[in-house]
């Protein structure tokens, strides 16, 4: 029972292409976010949502669309995938209001563009 | 720009001993800390944490020490287990609710038995 589940767990893609990763949390958290580890294993956030709402955009490109049809879902959409999308990708939640900033994360979306 | 380094890639330990792995940060708007663990192929799993306003948090074997002066943390664990060989990472936030977690690059521990 993945409190934090995306899927697909690996995606190998063309350049070009449009590829969507989905996240689910179970644990009634209220607000999700999307993490991109590169190569060189640095974990960074890219996006941030609570209650559906976006609060965080870190300077990605607009081909990275997030969305969130409710507070239990975040999925991330990517346009015309460049070489250097390539990485992979963890969502995470956490519930803010028990103020501490503990956030749980998926298992990652390995993304491979060729 | 590093806001939370590790500056030990790998560290190995014998099994039964003590692991100390560290962590520096250079915001001062931190205030929240907190240790992550990931085996292989799999995402980041919380290990424990610590707010600017304590100086240690223990769990079981593991121990987290927070130096606000010198902008500094470590992990202690003991004894250590082969099964606790993974990456370890530090993270970093400001406890103000809605905010990222600013993660270092990581430790690789090795438990040799």
């Amino acid at each position: 029972d993945t409190a934090v589940s995306q899927t697909p767990k690996y995606l190998v893609t063309q350049m070009g292409n449009d590829k969507s990763i989905k996240c689910e949390q179970n644990l009634g958290h209220d607000t999700m976010y999307w993490y991109k580890q590169d190569s060189k294993k640095f974990l960074k956030i890219m996006f941030s949502y609570n209650n559906k709402e976006l609060i965080i955009n870190e300077t990605v490109p607009n081909r990275f669309s997030p969305k969130s049809p409710d507070k239990a879902h975040l999925n991330l959409h990517i346009n015309s995938l460049e070489l250097g999308d390539s990485a992979v990708y963890f969502c995470a939640s956490s519930q803010v209001t028990l103020a501490k900033n503990i956030q749980y994360f998926g298992a990652g979306t390995r993304l491979s563009v060729l | 720009d590093q806001q939370v380094k590790q500056n030990s890639p790998s560290l190995s330990v014998q099994e039964g001993r003590i692991s100390i792995l560290n962590c520096d940060y250079t915001n001062s708007m931190f205030d929240y800390f907190l240790w992550y663990k990931k085996y292989p192929a799999e995402g980041p799993t919380f290990l424990i944490s610590i707010s600017s306003i304590k100086d240690k948090n223990e769990d079981g074997r593991f121990t987290v020490f927070l130096n606000k002066s010198a902008k500094h943390l470590s992990l202690h664990i003991v004894p250590s287990q082969p099964g606790d060989s993974a990456v370890y990472f530090c993270a970093a936030s400001r406890n103000s609710g809605n905010t990222p977690l600013v993660f270092g690059k990581g430790t690789r521990l090795s438990v040799i038995a």
